[in-house]
């Protein structure tokens, strides 16, 4: 396919797990962005990744949060110790080159339920 | 930290009514992007503002920046139920390569 794709579309688990959530980019998009969409609210910035830069930690709520990528190709997203405020949807963007002028192309996120 | 405000929350018109919903920075933003969020979908980029003062159009919709590059707007003439979703308007974060975005407004049209 030609979008952003994200694995798993669901996932559940308990308190205290471990969850690893993997976002696919468009072929040929250096950037791409991690968010957390809470029920009815807006995006919230976690992190980015442009080319080999460094990626831009800011938005990373705790150190429970980590990202990595893999040269411009495949991210995992990793939540350590989930808790039940973690539940949302992340969504995974990727844009043709990095910057504020770059249109996003999201994939259809990640639902993750903490029970 | 730098924010981008969006009003209404929630509008809910009936089909054939117009709608509008505002965004606004207390910083000068070099550029604005508009998305919409249907139901249970992801955000869809629809455009792209530069220039300070610019309106553009796309069928039905029609967007606008401020002078100031401050705010911005998106105006839907006659709605339709196609419509329905969440419009979120985001700008860039000062200082940072990436953008914030609104918290959106969330348009319902009853048919």
């Amino acid at each position: 396919g030609a979008g952003v794709s994200q694995s798993p579309s669901n996932k559940v688990t308990e308190k205290g797990k471990d969850v690893e959530l993997r976002c696919d980019p468009i072929s040929g998009h250096t950037a791409l962005y991690w968010y957390r969409q809470r029920l009815g609210q807006g995006l919230e910035f976690l992190i980015y990744f442009q080319g080999n830069s460094a990626p831009d930690k800011s938005g990373l709520p705790s150190d429970r949060f980590s990202a990595e990528r893999t040269g411009e190709s495949v991210s995992t997203l990793t939540i350590q110790r989930t808790q039940q405020e973690d539940s949302a949807v992340y969504l995974c963007a990727s844009s043709f080159g990095g910057g504020v002028n770059q249109p996003q192309h999201f994939g259809d996120g990640t639902r993750l339920s903490i029970l | 930290g730098q924010q981008v405000m969006q009003i209404p929350q929630y509008q809910h018109v009936q089909e054939g009514e117009d709608f509008t919903t505002y965004c606004n920075s207390s910083t000068t933003l070099s550029n604005i992007q508009w998305y919409k969020q249907r139901p249970g979908g992801h955000p869809v980029f629809l455009i792209q503002l530069v220039k300070s003062g610019e309106v553009k159009k796309q069928k039905r919709l029609t967007f606008q920046f401020g002078e100031a590059k401050k705010n911005s707007s998106l105006h839907i003439t006659a709605t339709q139920t196609t419509d329905v979703g969440t419009y979120f308007c985001a700008g860039p974060r000062s200082g940072y390569s990436t953008l914030t975005f609104g918290k959106g407004t969330m348009l319902l049209v009853s048919p």
